[in-house]
């Protein structure tokens, strides 16, 4: 499986722009690039999901890199309730075994009051 | 519209008991899936249910686990003879099919101590 490259840990004020970076140079083709979060003692959500082109929705913006090895989650304006750990899990459209997410480590992020 | 519901939220139990855990998946979800989180282990994949089949059981990490699901709807996994080490919290996933964009939504999750 293809695998993703994140930071640790991020910090951010609240009301300000994030950046989330994921590294993914060994992506193939067919692989679409997922983002999903953990709030504190929850399970996990979807974020949002991208195959080539930026996508936006009403949680976040999914910005891939031309050569799609690397891309980036963007909140627009964190909020306390943003503090979470981010996993950037890449999806084959080949294979037997697309179902099933393989989470990393993911990136804890914090946002400061 | 009601999302995907785990029972209990948590279970301590003693070594060597059985315990079974339930999911209710979203009312339409094909597809069901069960993960585990365990500190220093992280989200990892247990089974996956395409209506009551399991064509994938590979993250189940012994012949202790197993599971089920009936109707299409409900799934329980069993875990006999708890061991300390299947202390977790158990996370059920459901969605509308099995495609690489359909969005899993995970339950709450059910927190298993084994004492």
């Amino acid at each position: 499986d293809a695998k993703t490259t994140q930071p640790n840990s991020m910090e951010s004020n609240e009301e300000e722009p994030v950046h989330l970076p994921c590294n993914h140079s060994t992506i193939s083709g067919t692989d679409y690039i997922h983002w999903y979060r953990q709030l504190p003692s929850q399970g996990p959500e979807y974020v949002i999901h991208g195959l080539t082109s930026n996508v936006n929705n009403r949680m976040a913006s999914l910005a891939i890199a031309e050569d799609r090895k690397s891309s980036t989650l963007i909140l627009h304006r964190a909020t306390l309730r943003d503090a979470a750990v981010y996993y950037c899990i890449l999806r084959g459209n080949s294979g037997g075994s697309n179902y099933k997410l393989t989470f990393g480590k993911g990136t804890l992020l914090t946002v400061n009051p | 519209g009601a999302g995907v519901s785990q029972s209990p939220s948590n279970k301590v139990t003693e070594k060597g008991k059985d315990v079974e855990l339930r999911c209710d998946p979203i009312s339409g979800h094909t597809a069901l899936y069960w993960y585990r989180q365990s500190l220093g282990q992280g989200l990892e994949f247990l089974i996956y249910f395409q209506g009551n089949s399991a064509p994938d059981k590979s993250g189940l990490p012994s012949d202790r686990f197993s599971a089920e699901r009936t109707g299409g709807s409900v799934s329980t996994l069993t875990i006999q003879r708890t061991q300390q080490e299947d202390s977790a919290v158990y996370l059920c996933a459901s969605s509308r099919d099995r495609g690489v964009t359909d969005t899993q939504y995970f339950g709450p999750g059910t927190r298993l101590t084994v004492l």
